[in-house]
């Protein structure tokens, strides 16, 4: 059965200042691999995904991820955090076909003026 | 394309009683999902279904919670009696295509139990 460890349930970072999410997973196949955002009093929206092709994946608003077989992960990155980035991340893991997505608990960035 | 719709947004109910939520998916999209997300955690699946059949309800107590999807379209959550511990959004969600889109998520609804 896949999981997902998201380190770190808050993470602060200045405006300005490089985004660091940490995502590792466990899954007995090569797994597809998604990155969600949520706003408050909102549900979740797609950032980027990794299903097969290059392991870099660039997402909306300047978000990026690589998937690392060797270390089974799938950090989520931003050169430069701004104020709007501000939400609750998730990853989330599937095996390929119409299985269902299996999320970590999330973190919470806070970015700092 | 118009989204994924819940209703209601917020709803507020005392222990024992019972609630249903409403989704209505992106047309086209025959995979649905109904997922619990309690304050501080990531969500939780609940039951899939493809087309109007299910297809995963494990995690799904089915003592108190039962889903159905008529036609294949829109889907109704519905719990009976709902406990203190059932506080949670309820997020819907539907897919096309995983490896290609992702899922697309409802706003969800906001339930309090009291």
């Amino acid at each position: 059965a896949q999981s997902v460890t998201q380190l770190g349930s808050h993470v602060s970072v200045s405006e300005g200042a490089l985004v660091l999410l940490r995502c590792n997973y466990s899954s007995s196949v090569p797994p597809y691999l998604f990155w969600y955002v949520q706003y408050p009093n909102q549900g979740l929206q797609l950032l980027l995904k990794y299903t097969t092709g290059a392991t870099l994946v660039k997402g909306i608003n300047g978000f990026e991820a690589e998937f690392k077989k060797s270390e089974t992960s799938f950090h989520l990155t931003k050169p430069s955090a701004h104020m709007s980035d501000a939400a609750e991340y998730f990853c989330a893991v599937s095996d390929p076909g119409n299985t269902p997505l299996v999320f970590g608990k999330g973190t919470r960035l806070s970015v700092i003026a | 394309e118009a989204g994924v719709a819940q209703s209601p947004r917020y709803k507020i109910i005392e222990k024992r009683q019972s609630v249903a939520f409403w989704c209505n998916p992106i047309s086209g999209h025959a995979t649905l999902y109904w997922y619990q997300q309690i304050l501080g955690q990531g969500p939780k699946l609940l039951i899939q279904f493809q087309n109007n059949g299910v297809v995963d309800d494990s995690q799904l107590p089915k003592d108190r919670f039962s889903a159905e999807r008529l036609k294949g379209v829109d889907s109704t959550l519905k719990i009976q009696p709902a406990k203190l511990e059932d506080s949670a959004v309820y997020l819907c969600a539907s897919s096309l295509d995983l490896s290609s889109y992702g899922y697309t998520f409802g706003s969800g609804t906001r339930l309090t139990v009291v």
